[in-house]
């Protein structure tokens, strides 16, 4: 059974700072890996999917690897801001049909402090 | 263009009575998935349609537990007999495709408490 972990479950950085954060996974056999971001009381947006034949993704100040092998994946945040203070979820996906659906980490709820 | 939308966005009800959960997902996509996100926690799974078909219900807890999807779009999620244990935030979402190349947009979620 895939389980996927994020540690830490929370972190507090100052404005400005580059940051990390870590999710990984037991089942390296993933087809693809999601990252989601979830403000408090609202659903989840979507930040980046990583095929599994890809070795990262980049979106504006957010940069995702992933390695299989060692089954892990970053999610990396350049220049953190106030606005980015939200919990970050990793989620992995198997493949295709009923192996399609996500499993997901508990997240991480980071918050930047001005 | 519109996004998954879900009603109602907040429900409370009492313990064992009956209760629907709607999503409606964007247009055009045909995978509709049903997750449930306890505080605390991230979510998980509970079915997954591809097109009208239920082609994945093993995460549904148990058989108070039912959802359809009878045209292909809207789904609507059914709780029987509710129990305080039941309380969670109950998100949907759609796919383009039942496949794993697709990313999956999530509704705003259906926070359901049970008193």
């Amino acid at each position: 059974k895939q389980e996927v972990t994020q540690i830490p479950a929370a972190l507090s950085v100052p404005e400005g700072e580059n940051l990390v954060l870590n999710c990984s996974f037991t089942d390296s056999a993933i087809y693809n890996l999601q990252w989601f971001r979830q403000d408090p009381g609202k659903g989840l947006t979507s930040l980046l999917l990583i095929q599994s034949s890809q070795r990262e993704q980049t979106s504006g100040r957010l940069n995702a690897s992933l390695d299989k092998s060692s089954g892990r994946s970053t999610l990396y945040i350049a220049a953190s801001q106030p606005g980015d203070s939200a919990t970050y979820l990793c989620a992995v996906g198997m493949g295709a049909g009923a192996n399609s659906k996500l499993t997901f980490g508990k997240g991480i709820t980071l918050s930047v402090r001005p | 263009g519109a996004g998954v939308s879900q009603t109602p966005s907040n429900k409370v009800t009492e313990k064992g009575k009956y209760v629907e959960l709607r999503c409606d997902p964007i247009s055009g996509h045909t995978a509709l998935y049903w997750y449930r996100q306890s505080l605390g926690q991230g979510p998980e799974f509970l079915i997954y349609f591809q097109g009208t078909g239920a082609a994945d219900d093993s995460g549904l807890p148990n058989d108070r537990f039912f959802a359809v999807r009878p045209e292909g779009s809207v789904s609507t999620l059914k709780i029987q007999r509710t129990e305080r244990g039941d309380s969670a935030v109950y998100l949907c979402a759609s796919s383009l495709s039942g496949t794993s190349d697709y990313e999956q947009y999530f509704g705003p979620g259906t926070r359901l408490t049970v008193t």
